[in-house]
């Protein structure tokens, strides 16, 4: 089965520019996650979707980031503007229900940020 | 979220087993040990998860402590193709993967 597409790989862009990610989530899987990893992380959970609601956005920089999952599927990431702490790898993950304990969350390959 | 500690590296040499230790002393009952695994520029995958008894698959075991404050992520043979950071993580009700900074395991060949 194709895993977790996501769009572009690698990202540069100057301070208080503007991007944007895409993700395409396994078919079939209902819950979609957007993290942040800086460099010597761990990931950090930015936003979950429930089909097309948000359930958790508690993380997310409300001021800049903004994420839409329209129609329950793919979904996309935007900052705007980007400061240079917002330098890392965004990762997009999914899962079949999300609201278990067993639930696996599948990773996509990440979009590497940076911002001069 | 329970607390975890977990050293902040290993090394092996290939074909030899791998112990990956974990402390969760803060763990609620019902919480279950996810691990995952995240390779060089890759996004994370699944290992495995347990609640109180071991498990095994073909990746790897799990052995959880009887008091569920500690487990060990068992690698029985370690290839090159393991290396990667680990990642022991107390899911709980609210079901998030908190993610620490995880074991950076290094195989030599």
């Amino acid at each position: 089965e194709a895993g977790v597409a996501q769009s572009p790989r690698y990202k540069i862009i100057e301070k208080r520019q503007s991007v944007a990610f895409w993700c395409n989530p396994i078919s079939g899987h209902a819950t979609l996650y957007w993290y942040q990893q800086i460099l010597g992380q761990g990931p950090k959970l930015l936003i979950q979707f429930q089909n097309n609601g948000v359930v958790d956005d508690s993380q997310l920089p409300k001021d800049r980031f903004s994420a839409e999952r329209l129609k329950g599927v793919d979904s996309t990431l935007k900052i705007q503007p980007a400061k240079l702490e917002d330098s890392a790898v965004y990762l997009c993950a999914s899962s079949f229900s999300g609201g278990v304990s067993t639930d696996t969350q599948y990773f996509g390959p990440g979009t590497r940020l940076t911002v001069l | 979220d329970a607390k975890t500690t977990q050293p902040n590296s290993m090394e092996s040499n290939e074909e030899e087993p791998v112990h990956l230790p974990c402390n969760h002393s803060t763990i609620s009952g019902t919480d279950y040990i996810h691990w995952y695994r995240q390779l060089p520029s890759q996004g994370p995958e699944y290992v495995i998860h347990g609640l109180t008894s071991n498990v095994n698959n073909r990746m790897a075991s799990l052995a959880i402590a009887e008091d569920r404050k500690s487990s060990t992520l068992i690698l029985h043979r370690a290839t090159l193709r393991d290396a990667a950071v680990y990642y022991c993580i107390p899911r709980g009700s609210n079901y998030k993967l908190t993610f620490g900074k995880g074991t950076l395991l290094t195989v030599n060949p």
